[in-house]
């Protein structure tokens, strides 16, 4: 099957602790992108990638932290920094980011941190 | 912010009617594209607009663009309650790369 898998669905962590939410693609897919989503609200961008080893912030980057090593992968660390990190986040790719293409997205991964 | 507003935030029919719901946006944009949400899902991909279109239809669904009102609209017919979701306008700017998207309309349809 192709498509995005996001893991793990449901993540607990507590407070100052560091953790990594996982995004895979096998699309063949040169942009990734990672949004947050409050309840209730729309999607924030948080980081994207256009291509391998390059990655740029997005609106609310603060206290997150992504890396692109393969094309299929674009993990994100929510760092004890981000003052707010309980949300549902989500990946998403396309094709190319030069042109109008539309997101894929995967499953989610809802954060809870206490 | 290039964010996106839909109107109405929340919406309710019965089966069989028309839902419609409106995105309004403040910059120039590539295009719009709206998504569909089921609660607790990843968004899912409906239809997409470019700046120079007026209209697209994709079965039950009609979406509209007035880039002069900045304004979009996204109809679908003889809604069924499978069609029960939270739908996003998404906006791509005119500078590429980044989609900007809307708070979303909660669509519930009643059987």
């Amino acid at each position: 099957d192709g498509g995005i898998t996001q893991s793990p669905k449901y993540l607990f962590r507590k407070e100052g602790q560091n953790v990594t939410l996982s995004c895979e693609q096998n699309l063949n897919h040169d942009a990734m992108y990672w949004y947050r989503q409050d309840p209730g609200q729309g999607l924030r961008l948080i980081y994207y990638s256009q291509i391998v080893n390059d990655f740029q912030k997005g609106d609310i980057a603060e206290g997150y932290s992504v890396s692109r090593e393969k094309k299929e992968s674009f993990p994100l660390t929510v760092t004890s920094a981000q003052k707010n990190p309980t949300a549902f986040y989500l990946c998403a790719s396309s094709i190319s980011p030069e042109s109008s293409y539309e997101q894929y997205f995967g499953p989610g991964t809802r954060l809870t941190v206490t | 912010s290039q964010q996106g507003e839909e109107d109405p935030q929340a919406l309710s029919i019965q089966e069989g009617e028309n839902a419609t719901m409106n995105c309004s946006y403040k910059t120039s944009i590539n295009n719009l594209q709206w998504y569909r949400q089921n609660s607790g899902r990843g968004l899912v991909h409906l239809i997409l607009i470019r700046s120079n279109e007026r209209e697209k239809h994709s079965g039950r669904l009609r979406v509209t663009l007035d880039t002069s009102k900045k304004s979009s609209s996204l109809l679908i017919t003889a809604s069924r309650a499978a069609d029960t979701a939270s739908y996003f306008c998404a906006t791509e700017l005119d500078t590429g790369n980044q989609f900007y998207f809307g708070t979303g309309t909660s669509l519930t349809v009643i059987p």
